[in-house]
């Protein structure tokens, strides 16, 4: 069964970067197969997706913050991770990251649990 | 991007009903539809992936149907488990979407 935990601070402040990593077991990121995502959730609304990483390092990224973002692997420590500048309080919101299929009808299978994420001084 | 609108944005329901909660796209995405479940504190759980075809391990009394720019989820009885809110997701675009949800609450 494939899990997946993110980590990170809870607490950041308006400017700075907000780093998180996503570490997965019960499986392999690097055995391929599969794009590995975050995606975010503003309090009381909606799901965005962020971007994705395969395990080979090529990316994509919602246009929408592809300026502010940055996913990197680390397939020795089975993680990936999320960078995001410059971030203001409209970036407070659960954090998730999510295997990603690459069947024809791309779908997030498994999540991790979401971890809140606040950006204030 | 592709929008996403759902209706009705809540409804409420008793336990036993059946339930129906649609999904339009703003352009054509053939069958690229997936559907979501979450409950509060928790993590979106896959439902229906390609609009119809269901997740494995998840209950036949979800369904799925619809192709190009209209979709529909549903509960044809509603259990005390199933009060969440749902979400539908497009994957026909290389931006994935979703749209804004529609919480099932008990009547």
């Amino acid at each position: 069964q494939v899990q997946l935990q993110e980590s990170g601070p809870g607490l950041v402040k308006p400017s700075q970067t907000l780093s998180l990593t996503c570490t997965v077991s019960g499986g392999s990121i690097s055995s391929g197969g599969y794009y590995w995502s975050w995606i975010r959730q503003h309090p009381g609304k909606g799901l965005e997706w962020i971007g994705y990483i395969y395990y080979s390092g090529s990316t994509y990224y919602n246009p929408s913050l592809k300026s502010r973002v940055t996913i990197s692997v680390d397939t020795s420590k089975n993680q990936f991770s999320l960078k995001l500048s410059s971030v203001t309080a409209a970036d407070t919101a659960v954090y998730y990251c999510a295997r990603t299929t690459m069947s024809t009808v791309t779908n997030f299978d498994y999540w991790g649990q979401g971890t809140l994420v606040t950006v204030s001084s | 991007d592709i929008q996403m609108t759902q209706s009705p944005s809540s409804l409420s329901a008793s336990v036993g009903d059946r339930v129906t909660i649609t999904c339009r796209a703003s352009q054509s995405i053939s069958t690229y539809l997936n559907w979501y479940q979450q409950k509060p504190g928790k993590a979106p759980k896959l439902l229906i992936y390609a609009a119809s075809s269901l997740q494995s391990g998840v209950p036949s009394r979800f369904s799925g149907s619809g192709s190009g720019t209209d979709f529909t989820l549903t509960i044809s009885s509603l259990q005390p488990e199933d009060f969440a809110t749902f979400y539908c997701q497009q994957s026909y675009s290389a931006s994935w979407t979703f749209g804004q949800g529609t919480k099932v609450e008990i009547k």
